[in-house]
């Protein structure tokens, strides 16, 4: 099994859409947890850091469900500009702090 | 602040040869990291780096070698390259302590390697 599944996609939407994705984690242990976004050929940008409260910013909102291990992000709006990969990470090492990738929901918001 | 500079962005190399991938983050972070990313995949960590002179194997560590003789570099060699390691390569850095972000890593724009 997987540390970080994630559906590859690809979701394709329109723009205005409401868009959701989810990924689940194997490690009960894992302490921090985030959204990168990824566009094509590019390197990964945090878009959002994920609290157990939930937390919005903007049109993205994401939530972390400790007792089933997965973490969900959605998207209000959807723009031509959301068109990207969504990567859910976690952090499973709290040595060295490196992050464990999911390999990422693909979105395409159509005009 | 230029944030995290990989060099060079492509290179093709034949089998058995070998380089060395560049990476420098000029924001004073003291933990650094080397993935690579194969199509349609996620990241996964080859080495990383808590500072100047301390490094370690990650989840793909073989057939490469690190160094950290400064805070602001971290050079990735390959040796004996082969036809696996075609992949894209990111560095990344990030704060060892401090506010609720600290946990944020930040990335260069990538090395693509292709071998032949």
């Amino acid at each position: 099994r997987k540390e970080v599944e994630q559906d590859p996609g690809p979701f394709n939407v329109p723009e205005g859409a409401t868009v959701a994705f989810n990924c689940t984690y194997s490690n009960s242990a894992s302490q921090s947890f985030f959204w990168y976004r990824q566009d094509c050929r590019k390197e990964p940008k945090l878009l959002m850091s994920v609290y157990s409260s939930g937390n919005e910013d903007g049109r993205f909102t994401a939530q972390l469900n400790r007792a089933s291990q997965y973490i969900s992000l959605l998207i209000r709006d959807s723009k031509l500009s959301d068109s990207a990969t969504y990567l859910c990470v976690v952090n499973l090492d709290t040595g060295r702090r490196a992050l464990t990738f999911g390999s990422g929901t693909r979105l395409q918001v159509q005009p | 602040n230029a944030g995290v500079t990989q060099t060079p962005k492509f290179r093709i190399l034949k089998i058995g040869q070998s380089m060395t991938l560049q990476c420098t983050q000029d924001m004073n972070h003291n933990y650094m990291y080397w993935y690579r990313q194969d199509p349609g995949m996620g990241l996964k960590l080859i080495y990383y780096s808590v500072g100047a002179g301390i490094t370690d194997k990650g989840e793909v560590p073989n057939g490469y070698n690190v160094s950290r003789s400064t805070t602001e570099d971290f050079p990735l060699r390959l040796e004996l390259a082969a036809p696996s390691q075609t992949s894209v390569y990111f560095c990344a850095s990030r704060r060892t302590s401090g506010s609720p972000s600290y946990n944020e890593q930040f990335f260069g724009p990538g090395t693509r390697l292709t071998v032949l």
